[in-house]
């Protein structure tokens, strides 16, 4: 499993409330991604990192933003969720020169 | 912004059919094709990563091969099972920063 844990796993939230998910990793790799699945579009990319303190946007970046103060640690955080954000977000690593990616066990976030 | 189509959305068919199906990407700006295969409440998993013209990969009964000077790669199943059932995600790494632009996937139910 790459050694990623994500948390909460599961979340219900009222729309407006902030929320933030975390992504934790063991292995000291540098890139990080969060990714949310919507059916009919697979996995899009929201945020990821490239190091500690280094992010930058993905295809579905509006109304989230992330931080990543040490290596082991992506945080996505929903400012004020809204009901289109629920969603089940992923999060990965990226290993080795091909780039291949390995998930997280996702986070099911309802905002009603 | 990249665009990845996988076809045919979905597909039904009885266990011991061979199956395949196609994903087509642009072909300026290559640097490794992915396969994953991603099972209901789980997260996805890598299969195939695939960077040469003509390159082809097995694993088991799955397979696959990469065009890349027309921008299409075929994964092929072959005598499918019912723990086949899964969407199977091709994803496009255009290697600067590993970040994959996925394709909405391709859902196969295998019937017993």
């Amino acid at each position: 499993d790459a050694g990623i844990t994500q948390s909460p796993r599961h979340k219900v939230t009222e729309t407006g409330t902030p929320v933030t998910l975390r992504c934790h990793q063991t292995e000291n790799h540098r890139y990080m991604y969060w990714y949310r699945q919507d059916p009919g579009h697979g996995l899009r990319l929201i945020h990821y990192s490239y190091g500690v303190k280094d992010t930058d946007k993905g295809e579905v970046s509006d109304g989230y933003s992330v931080s990543r103060s040490k290596t082991e640690d992506f945080l996505l955080t929903l400012e004020s969720a809204t009901s289109s954000q629920t969603s089940v977000y992923f999060c990965a690593i990226s290993v080795g020169r091909s780039d291949e990616q390995y998930f997280g066990p996702g986070t099911r976030l309802t905002v009603t | 912004i990249l665009n990845v189509e996988q076809s045919p959305q979905s597909l039904h068919v009885q266990e011991g059919d061979s199956t395949n199906f196609t994903c087509s990407f642009p072909s300026s700006n290559f640097y490794a094709l992915h396969w994953y295969r991603w099972e209901t409440a789980k997260s996805p998993e890598a299969l195939f990563v695939m960077t040469l013209n003509g390159d082809e990969k097995k694993k088991g009964r799955i397979s696959a091969t990469l065009n890349t000077k027309e921008g299409y790669s075929y994964l092929y199943i072959k005598g499918s099972q019912p723990e086949d059932s899964a969407t199977y995600l091709c994803a496009l790494s255009s290697g600067n920063t590993g970040k994959l632009i996925f394709g909405q996937g391709t859902t196969l139910q295998v019937k017993p």
